[in-house]
């Protein structure tokens, strides 16, 4: 299994508190990435990162941030929590290998509820 | 932009009976693409891939051909057992950062 350690693991907070999810890898691939699932939608990008420092948005990116310092770290911010955001977040990363047919491994995912 | 659709589940069938699950996709392109299977509790892990035209991918008895022409990539397994009970997903990737999902069909398999 690819090393890919999601913290939390779960989490309540309350609306309008800060909240940060970290994802941590130990097989050194270039990109990382932050879904989110909720039922009815499968999996929707938020954002991802193709190197330290190197992030982009994806469709559902409005209300977080991201940041990338080290290879191995990404983390996903929630400035301002809202109950919108109540889900499941899961991190994935992928090699790059010449050509775009390398799968992404996922983390187990965190629960995080916001009340 | 590109899509992927999954037919609506939940799906329950008996032990040992036949498993297809229908996934489609649009795409400028020609992309890879993906089946992943995610237990309770757990990330998605993959299933099997297929990189181009006609390619079959196949793991765990479970098997799904690339089909250019009709732009699918249907999931079949001869002969489903209770511990394949999971939510299956569709995914095809375009680009190094552009994976689409399907919104994923659970099967459920009686004993």
């Amino acid at each position: 299994d690819a090393g890919i350690t999601q913290s939390p693991r779960h989490k309540v907070t309350e609306t309008g508190t800060p909240v940060t999810l970290r994802c941590h890898q130990t097989e050194n691939h270039r990109y990382m990435y932050w879904y989110r699932q909720d039922p009815g939608h499968g999996l929707r990008l938020i954002h991802y990162s193709y190197g330290v420092k190197d992030t982009d948005k994806g469709e559902v990116s409005d209300g977080y941030s991201v940041s990338r310092s080290k290879t191995e770290d990404f983390l996903l911010t929630l400035e301002s929590a809202t109950s919108s955001q109540t889900s499941v977040y899961f991190c994935a990363i992928s090699e790059v290998r010449g050509n775009s047919n390398q799968p992404q491994h996922f983390g187990d995912g965190t629960r995080l509820s916001i009340l | 932009g590109d899509s992927v659709t999954q037919m609506e589940g939940p799906v329950t069938l008996s032990e040992e009976a036949f498993l297809t699950i229908n996934c489609t996709y649009t795409a400028t392109g020609y992309p890879s693409l993906f089946w992943y299977v995610q237990y309770p509790g757990e990330g998605l892990q993959l299933l099997l891939k297929a990189t181009k035209a006609d390619d079959k991918g196949s793991n765990k008895g479970f098997e799904a051909t690339y089909r250019k022409e009709t732009t699918s990539f249907h999931l079949e397994k001869g002969s489903v057992q209770v511990s394949d009970s999971a939510v299956y997903f569709c995914a095809s990737r375009g680009g190094y950062q552009k994976v689409t999902f399907g919104t994923g069909t659970k099967l459920q398999v009686i004993p």
